[in-house]
């Protein structure tokens, strides 16, 4: 079966910080990989996501996240990180011709002024 | 255009009642996923629909729970006879690429309450 870990229940660091959020996976092949994030009271929001190819995939917001398939990895950075970031992150897989997404605990993050 | 919208925002009902949530998805997203969300357990998988094919019900957590689809468009999760664990947010999300889940885009959620 697969899984999802992000090992950090909870970041908190300085507005223009810079930022990694890990994420680990177990799954048989290959991975679709996805990150997103959830604002209080909101939904969730696509940030990126990896499908093939180039493993450093650039998203929204100024985040990148980096596709290691010999750590089993997708971490999500951010250079410097603004005070509007604060909210949950949400690391998720799928596989080729499957549509449910396993979805990791979270991490929230909070930024310190 | 507009996004998943879902209804209503938040509802609190009395342990043993029905419940309906709905969930409008993005117009032409032939794919609609229900998820949950509650404290401890993250998100989790409840049903999957697919246009006109038999949704995939193996998230649902057990036969109180109810799911349908109505011209391939809005859907509607039933709860029968609820119970104070059912308390979570439900999300619905919709996608167009079947393949790997796509991107799938979540309305903002329901947030059901069982006193």
């Amino acid at each position: 079966a697969q899984s999802v870990t992000q090992p950090d229940i909870h970041i908190t660091v300085s507005e223009g910080a810079s930022l990694e959020l890990r994420c680990n996976y177990s799954y048989g092949a290959t991975p679709y990989l996805f990150w997103y994030v959830q604002s209080p009271g909101q939904g969730l929001q696509l940030l990126l996501k990896y499908f093939s190819g180039d493993t450093l995939v650039q998203g929204i917001k100024g985040f990148e996240a980096e596709f290691k398939r010999s750590q089993s990895s997708f971490n999500l950075r951010k250079p410097s990180v603004h005070w509007s970031d604060a909210a949950e992150y949400f690391c998720a897989i799928s596989g080729a011709g499957s549509y449910q997404l396993t979805f990791g605990k979270g991490t929230k993050l909070s930024v310190i002024p | 255009g507009a996004g998943v919208s879902q209804s209503p925002s938040n509802k609190v009902t009395e342990k043993g009642k029905d419940v309906e949530l709905r969930c409008d998805p993005i117009s032409g997203h032939t794919a609609l996923y229900w998820y949950r969300q509650s404290l401890g357990q993250g998100l989790e998988f409840l049903i999957y629909f697919q246009g006109n094919s038999a949704p995939d019900k193996s998230g649902l957590p057990s036969d109180r729970f109810s799911a349908e689809r109505t011209g391939g468009s809005v859907s509607t999760l039933t709860i029968q006879r609820t119970q104070q664990e059912d308390s979570a947010v439900y999300l619905c999300a919709s996608s167009f690429i079947l393949a790997g889940a796509g991107e799938q885009y979540f309305g903002p959620g329901t947030r059901l309450t069982v006193t």
